[in-house]
């Protein structure tokens, strides 16, 4: 049973980088088909679609975090990572990750949360 | 990309059957049959209840179902019960290998 489990840095002053990573375990992150996602939920608030990346390698972000986001893929770790630069209060949230079968998200991480304060 | 429009709640009665909507525009739940819906109790990470706008994945009761008319799409619950209480997203693929969810919608089962 395919299994995904984020991790990473809590706390995040202003201005810094927020990284997390997703072990995936229980299946193959290299298995054609699928997509790795970050979804993320603000204390009170809705979810937010991040970015995903594809089985190929290809990355797709939400337009309205483009310019600050990376996710990139480590396959000999069987593991996917998010990076938010110049990060502020507002991304203080929940975050998620998520495999995607085609066009919705099937599994999905227990969520992390990580606070943005100095 | 905007969010997608839900109530902010609905509720109903065990046994009832209850409908959330999830408005959108021609560029997203109109334009795509990519609809999909979570329910996520508290503290708890969503869980897929729908996709493709009416499929259900394996393990999801057949109590819960998906339709779309236009720019709308909508999930009806039949037969509430107890543990449907819960936030409900849905989820529309918006073009450009891009997502957008709903703002969420609180199902009180009174």
């Amino acid at each position: 049973q395919l299994q995904l489990q984020e991790s990473g840095s809590g706390l995040v002053k202003p201005s810094q980088t927020l990284s997390l990573t997703c072990a995936v375990s229980g299946g193959s992150i290299s298995s054609g088909g699928y997509s790795w996602s970050w979804i993320r939920q603000p204390p009170g608030k809705g979810l937010e679609w991040i970015g995903y990346i594809y089985h190929s390698g290809s990355t797709y972000y939400n337009p309205s975090l483009k310019s600050r986001v990376t996710i990139s893929v480590d396959r000999s770790k069987n593991q996917f990572s998010l990076k938010l630069s110049s990060v502020t209060a507002a991304d203080t949230a929940v975050y998620y990750c998520a495999r995607a079968a085609f066009w919705s998200m099937d599994v999905w991480g227990q969520g992390t949360t990580v606070t943005v304060s100095s | 990309q905007s969010a997608l429009t839900q109530p902010r709640s609905v509720s109903g009665s065990p046994g009832q059957s209850v409908t959330i909507s999830c408005t959108g525009t021609s560029s997203d739940v109109g334009g795509y049959n990519y609809v999909s819906w979570y329910q996520q109790h508290p503290g708890k990470a969503p869980k897929l209840m729908i996709y493709d706008v009416s499929k259900r994945p394996s393990g999801v009761p057949d109590r819960f179902s998906g339709s779309k008319s236009g720019n709308t799409a909508s999930l009806t619950i039949s037969g509430l019960q107890a543990e449907d209480e819960a936030d409900y997203y849905c989820c529309s693929y918006a073009g450009s290998y891009t997502f957008v969810f709903g703002g969420g919608t609180k199902l009180t089962v009174l």
